[in-house]
């Protein structure tokens, strides 16, 4: 079983649509982040957080630590938003890394 | 500020050959990472750089990559040979530092990535 755990792995909405990825892993950590991969291969840093909520445009992550459980949210998606979310970890124990989960495919239909 | 800076973009080599790629972390940045993603998968570390010093080289195939980052600046990361398994996007990243000696909580930058297709 992989440390971090996304779902779903592919999702694909209508624009306009509420969109959730969820983010569960395994160990203690000190921080989670969720990145942004476009076609091509580029990746934008979109939230670093170790607790509550951020909020970022359309963009809302939330984490709850006890759960060891993250969400990230997308109000009113736009095709604009089809990309790979990735979220990643960094444990407390252990080598200074970050610990990737597979990411999940998201295609917002116009 | 300027962003990561990766070449080439794209890279097309047959098995055997040698291929190098260049990094260029954002200004200030001390810690430079170099990570392959193979398609599908999300990024596997490959090396982590402290300023000049290597913080973790574990998971990277070192009979056949290496990799240096002489001045503590940009760095490089070479395949020598490659193999057909070695197809993935090789992605540069850079943070400011870390705080602490077991957390890691800085922001990470990632450059666009060299596509890498060993034929």
């Amino acid at each position: 079983k992989n440390e971090v755990e996304q779902s779903p792995q592919n999702l694909t909405a209508q624009e306009g649509e509420f969109i959730t990825i969820n983010c569960s892993y395994s160990v203690g950590i000190s921080a989670l982040h969720w990145l942004q991969q476009h076609p091509g291969g580029g990746i934008v840093s979109l939230f670093m957080l170790s607790s509550g909520k951020k909020k970022h445009g359309r963009l809302i992550a939330t984490i709850n630590i006890q759960e060891k459980h993250s969400s990230l949210h997308i109000t009113a998606s736009h095709p604009r938003d089809s990309a790979v979310y990735i979220c990643a970890v960094s444990p407390i124990q252990g080598a200074q890394k970050l610990v990737f989960g597979q990411g999940t495919r998201l295609t917002i239909n116009p | 500020e300027a962003g990561v800076a990766q070449s080439p973009r794209y890279k097309i080599i047959e098995k055997r050959q040698s291929v190098a790629f260049w990094c260029n972390p954002i200004s200030g940045h001390a810690t430079l990472y170099w990570y392959q993603q193979i398609l599908g998968q999300g990024p596997k570390l490959l090396i982590q750089f402290q300023n000049n010093g290597v913080v973790d080289d574990s998971q990277l195939p070192k009979d056949r990559f290496s990799a240096e980052r002489l001045k503590g600046v940009d760095s490089t990361l070479k395949i020598q040979p490659a193999k057909l398994e070695d197809s993935a996007v090789y992605l540069c990243a850079s943070s400011r530092n870390y705080r602490g000696s077991r957390a890691f909580n800085e922001k990470l930058f990632f450059g666009s990535g060299t596509q890498l297709s060993v034929l």
